[in-house]
């Protein structure tokens, strides 16, 4: 149990172009999602925190209009990058939690590459 | 603000050997401290996770503890393999992880 998707795993964009990732508790209803981003050789740094039916709480200094969070049932968030440029390629990885007190359930991560 | 770091950066073993990777916290009031492996280019696949009313979790060759008075965890791996190879990142927080910086680990057949 306590399986996350993400989908695409992969893709590809052109810059000013904007790219919609989906993030899916499979087998449970996640109370609160999360939404990472890796670049290479570093480590995980929380971008938003989401909780379904309210507006994401972003960590500082992360634009909240260039990354869109939606949370809209308890099964699906979705971040949208917008007017993606180069820099913004990364490793964006999800991860849902069935209550704050329980352990994330990561996804396998979608790699952006803006062209 | 929680701030994690992790110890050593990068390991370099021979196959068969002991090692203990270690995982600071500056924030004691935690819910979680969780260990992941990351293998490269790929997502993150838990290991341990050791509440806050835990001391350890163990699972096969990998024991994980915690101590949250000093601030610290450590992941134990017995009779380390090349197949563990990988990143290993350990998180905490409360609602909300902060990951520690990583290490990497090779083990050499």
């Amino acid at each position: 149990g306590a399986v996350v998707s993400q989908h695409p795993s992969r893709v590809i964009c052109k810059s000013g172009t904007s790219v919609k990732i989906e993030c899916r508790s499979l087998d449970f209803q996640a109370t609160t999602m999360f939404w990472y981003r890796q670049f290479p050789k570093q480590s995980l740094m929380l971008m938003a925190t989401s909780n379904e039916g309210s507006k994401a709480t972003y960590e500082q200094g992360v634009e909240k209009d260039k990354f869109l969070i939606n949370h809209a049932s308890l099964t699906l968030s979705t971040l949208t990058v917008t007017s993606a440029h180069p820099e913004d390629s990364s490793f964006y990885i999800c991860s849902a939690t069935r209550d704050r007190a329980y352990e994330q359930y990561f996804g396998p991560g979608t790699r952006l590459t803006v062209t | 603000k929680q701030e994690v770091t992790q110890i050593p950066a990068a390991l370099s073993v021979p196959e068969g050997e002991n090692l203990v990777l270690n995982c600071s916290f500056t924030d004691s009031a935690i819910y979680n401290l969780q260990w992941f492996r990351q293998d490269p280019g790929k997502g993150l696949t838990s290991l341990l996770l050791i509440q806050s009313s835990q001391r350890e979790q163990t699972s096969g060759r990998l024991n994980a503890s915690l101590d949250k008075s000093s601030g610290r965890s450590t992941l134990y791996i017995a009779a380390s393999q090349p197949g563990d190879s990988a990143t290993y990142l350990c998180a905490s927080g409360t609602y909300k992880y902060i990951f520690g910086t990583g290490t990497r680990l090779k083990v050499l057949a």
